[in-house]
């Protein structure tokens, strides 16, 4: 069936480092991407989502491409901030497996914390 | 900005005890989620709707029930709390597009003793 795979955690960096949180996928298909951030004691919200190959997200300075040859969708930000602490979540949907209960199929989950 | 909320954000309450969660949403979205969340970080879908009269369950077997009998309305009901309930409860909903985004109420983090 449909997964997801990313980096476990914790990941720790000082600010203004480069961060890269992996995320691989198998699906049928061609399913939607997502990336996913809950912030402590909040629930998650949506960062950035790419439905097609080569598509590229972006929001509040993190970006992911859609990489059909790889199947992947490393989360990646240049500068992070004390900020961005929070747990990432990467996501599919829309995958021949998934696409008629339309449900999300997660990662784990990966926890950053990020020193000033 | 997601409209959807969710009560109360805590509670603790005692073996046996019956309790309801409540979720609301304001987006007229047809689909709507439960999920549980360890405490080390993992969901698992619980339940779902596709819209008013329609509850499915989830991918982790649950004692909880849920009911959607208005398209904004998905409360979640344990008739008898257990320690093993324990947990943080999520509430989402989408459009109904296999592709849509899911948006996230605050969470209910339910402690029972």
């Amino acid at each position: 069936g449909d997964s997801v795979t990313q980096m476990e955690g914790p990941v720790t960096l000082s600010e203004e480092a480069f961060l890269t949180i992996n995320c691989t996928y198998t699906a049928t298909g061609y399913p939607s991407l997502f990336w996913y951030v809950q912030y402590p004691g909040e629930g998650l919200q949506l960062l950035l989502k790419a439905t097609k190959a080569d598509d590229k997200g972006s929001n509040k300075g993190f970006e992911a491409t859609y990489r059909k040859e790889t199947t992947s969708f490393h989360l990646e930000k240049g500068s992070v901030q004390v900020s961005d602490s929070a747990v990432y979540f990467c996501a599919l949907s829309g995958g021949r497996m998934t696409g008629n209960n339309r449900k999300l199929i997660w990662g784990l989950g990966t926890s950053l914390a990020v020193n000033p | 900005e997601a409209d959807i909320y969710q009560t109360p954000r805590y509670l603790v309450i005692g073996t046996g005890k019956k309790i309801t969660l409540e979720c609301s949403q304001t987006m007229g979205h047809d689909k709507m989620y439960w999920y549980q969340q360890d405490p080390g970080m993992e969901l698992h879908l619980i339940h779902y709707s596709y819209g008013v009269n329609s509850t499915e369950k989830g991918d982790l077997s649950s004692e909880s029930t849920v009911s959607r009998i208005r398209t904004e309305h998905f409360p979640l009901t344990l008739e008898s709390a257990r320690p093993s309930h324990t947990s943080q409860y999520l509430c989402a909903s989408s459009e109904y597009s296999e592709r849509a985004t899911q948006y996230f109420g605050p969470g209910t983090r339910l402690t029972v003793l």
